[in-house]
């Protein structure tokens, strides 16, 4: 089983829709993030929680929020979906034991996100 | 706010080749790092540079922090079809203070492996 879980994997929504994409861990670490690629633009931090009673805004957190339900489990949530919100979104996870050394880093497999 | 450009945006080489690409920012880093991202797949650490100078190997791939901190090289010997895929640089946001775990990555460099 993979470290970082994202489902679903593929979802095409309508413009106007609520949708929510999920993520589960195994790593045991209390930092989580959600990140989301774009062709051309790298990836860039949407939210970030350092455990479940910390949420934190990234570069670019308009139209997004998420829910920290468990040291296990970060929700992303689109509130009324839009077309250029179209991307790829990645999960990860960081060990804060290791400060600022960011080799924990591990990512989920990603979920494509296509709104029409 | 702080920005990785990465170049190139494409390379198309031919199996065996040796490829090179790099990462600079108009702000110092204090780590920098390289993730390779497969197709369907999330991107994955090759290589994690923490000193001004240093070079450093991972079989076939060796990277290096630039001396003036604002900027770092990958490169890769005797290319593979395996290689192919998007090769981002990324840094600690907040270069040189406390990042708490936040990453700045680059736009990506797009391998292609001919056989």
């Amino acid at each position: 089983d993979a470290d970082v879980t994202q489902t679903p994997r593929n979802r095409i929504t309508k413009t106007g829709k609520r949708i929510m994409l999920e993520c589960s861990q195994t790593k045991g670490h209390d930092r989580m993030y959600w990140y989301r690629q774009d062709p051309g633009l790298g990836l860039r931090l949407i939210y970030y929680s350092f455990d479940v009673k910390d949420i934190n805004k990234g570069e670019i957190s308009d139209g997004y929020s998420v829910s920290r339900q468990a040291q296990a489990k970060f929700s992303l949530s689109l509130e009324s979906a839009i077309p250029n919100q179209t991307a790829l979104y990645f999960c990860a996870t960081s060990d804060p034991a290791s400060r600022d050394r960011l080799d924990g880093y591990t990512f989920g497999s990603g979920t494509r996100l296509t709104v029409v | 706010g702080q920005q990785l450009n990465q170049s190139p945006q494409s390379m198309f080489i031919q199996e065996g080749e040796d490829v090179s690409m790099n990462c600079t920012s108009s702000s110092i880093f204090n780590t920098w790092l390289w993730y390779k991202q497969d197709p369907g797949e999330g991107p994955v650490l090759l290589i994690a540079l923490y000193k001004a100078g240093e070079l450093t190997s991972n079989g076939r791939l060796t990277a290096q922090f630039g001396i003036t901190r604002k900027d770092s090289f990958l490169n890769i010997s005797a290319s593979i079809p395996s290689d192919v895929g998007i090769y981002f640089c990324a840094g600690p946001t907040n270069a040189g203070g406390t990042s708490y775990g936040k990453l700045t990555f680059g736009q990506g460099t797009i391998l292609t492996v001919h056989p």
